[in-house]
């Protein structure tokens, strides 16, 4: 079965910082991945998918995130954090493009100023 | 509408009651996804409908929970002798169709059993 590992429970950084936020996944195949953000009182939003290509995917807001087959990750990156960063993140995996997404337990981001 | 939208944004019910939340998916969006959010458990799917094919009902806990969609459109999940464990955020998703579209969320339902 696919699993999905957020290491990180909750990570501070203080603004300007860079952040990386690790994610592992656990799928025989080729996974499908995504990272999704969900900020206090609103809903998920997409910032970035992996389905093949390049392994560094552009996402919004700045973000980027490298698939790396060999190390099952897929760990989110974005060199200089705001304030408005501050929410949780979720990393998902898909089976196939259009299917049910299973989701890491999730990491929530403090941003210090 | 320019998202999805779900109804009610909260519900608080008793425990043993019965509770219907609505999602309305994307117009034109032929798939629908149901998630729950919990403490305990995260995110976790429940059911897919993707345009007329049977569902995908593998992540409803218990057979206290339906879903249907009528018209390919419009979503009902149904919560039958609602139970504490139940309380969560139950999210709703579509997307445009089979073929790596993203899932837009709406912004959930809220509920609580007392």
């Amino acid at each position: 079965a696919q699993s999905v590992t957020q290491p990180d429970i909750h990570i501070t950084v203080s603004e300007g910082a860079s952040l990386e936020l690790r994610c592992n996944y656990s799928y025989g195949a080729t996974p499908y991945l995504f990272w999704y953000v969900q900020s206090p009182g609103q809903g998920l939003q997409l910032l970035l998918k992996y389905f093949s290509g390049d392994t560094l995917v552009q996402g919004i807001k700045g973000f980027e995130a490298e698939f790396k087959r060999s190390q099952s990750s897929f760990n989110l990156r974005k060199p200089s954090v705001h304030w408005s960063d501050a929410a949780e993140y979720f990393c998902a995996v898909a089976p196939s493009r259009a299917d049910k997404l299973i989701f890491g337990t999730g990491t929530r981001l403090q941003v210090f100023p | 509408g320019a998202g999805v939208s779900q109804s009610p944004s909260n519900k608080v019910t008793e425990k043993g009651k019965d509770v219907e939340l609505r999602c309305d998916p994307i117009s034109g969006h032929t798939a629908l996804y149901w998630y729950r959010q919990s403490l305990g458990q995260g995110l976790e799917f429940l059911i897919y409908f993707q345009g007329n094919s049977a569902p995908d009902k593998s992540g409803l806990p218990s057979d206290r929970f339906s879903a249907e969609r009528t018209g390919g459109s419009v979503s009902t999940l149904t919560i039958q002798r609602t139970q504490q464990e139940d309380s969560a955020v139950y999210l709703c998703a579509s997307s445009l169709a089979a073929g790596g579209n993203e899932q837009f969320f709406g912004p959930g339902t809220r509920l609580t059993v007392l």
